[in-house]
């Protein structure tokens, strides 16, 4: 139990395109998804939380306008990096964590997205 | 600010032996601690919780204890395998999910 997808596992893209991933929780109902990012050799470093039916709570840095987040439904979130660039390129991760137990995530296989 | 401290030098050791992974808090009290395994390329997988008033908690051939006095916790694989080489992330909670930087684990037959 506890799976979590994403999609796509991988993407290229040419800068300035915009980029769609997206998250589910295949057999249990999330009510809290996140979204992490992850450099080679660094840690995960979470860039925003969504509950779904309202709006992402982006950590410091993170530019919302960029990195738009949809949380439709209590099995679906969605990330879509708008004008990627290069410094885009990163592994993204995300994780769904369940009403009964919120402090375990179970996280996603994560997408690896070049931006050329 | 609430910090979190793992051995950043990746730990090398032979089929069969135990491995064992240190996690040092320092500035808060988490009321509890959380252990992933991460692969290359692939999301972590959650493989124990382990809350404050619990010494100890076991899962097959692993153990992790938390010893509040000394702010640390003990991740332990006993009898490694090769499948076990992965990086493991200490993770504790201050509202979201804080992870350690992780130690790589390789496990030689």
């Amino acid at each position: 139990g506890a799976v979590v997808s994403q999609h796509p596992s991988r993407v290229i893209c040419k800068s300035g395109t915009s980029v769609k991933i997206e998250c589910r929780s295949l057999d249990f109902q999330a009510t809290t998804m996140f979204w992490y990012r992850q450099f080679p050799k660094q840690s995960l470093m979470l860039m925003a939380t969504s509950n779904e039916g309202s709006k992402a709570t982006y950590e410091q840095g993170v530019e919302k306008d960029k990195f738009l987040i949809n949380h439709a439904s209590l099995t679906l979130s969605t990330l879509t990096v708008t004008s990627a660039h290069p410094e885009d390129s990163s592994f993204y991760i995300c994780s769904a964590a369940m009403l009964s137990a919120q402090e375990t995530q179970y996280f996603g296989p994560g997408t690896r997205l070049l931006v050329l | 600010s609430q910090k979190i401290e793992q051995n950043s030098e990746a730990l090398n050791i032979q089929e069969g032996k135990t491995a064992t992974l240190t996690c040092n808090y320092t500035n808060y009290s988490p009321a509890y601690l959380q252990w992933y395994r991460q692969d290359p390329g692939r999301g972590p997988v959650f493989l124990l919780l382990i809350r404050e008033n619990e010494k100890e908690k076991r899962k097959e051939r692993l153990k992790v204890t938390f010893d509040t006095t000394l702010k640390q916790s003990l991740f332990h694989i006993t009898a490694s395998q090769p499948a076990d080489s992965a990086t493991y992330l200490c993770v504790h909670s201050w509202g979201k999910l804080q992870f350690g930087a992780g130690t790589q684990v390789v496990v030689t037959p």
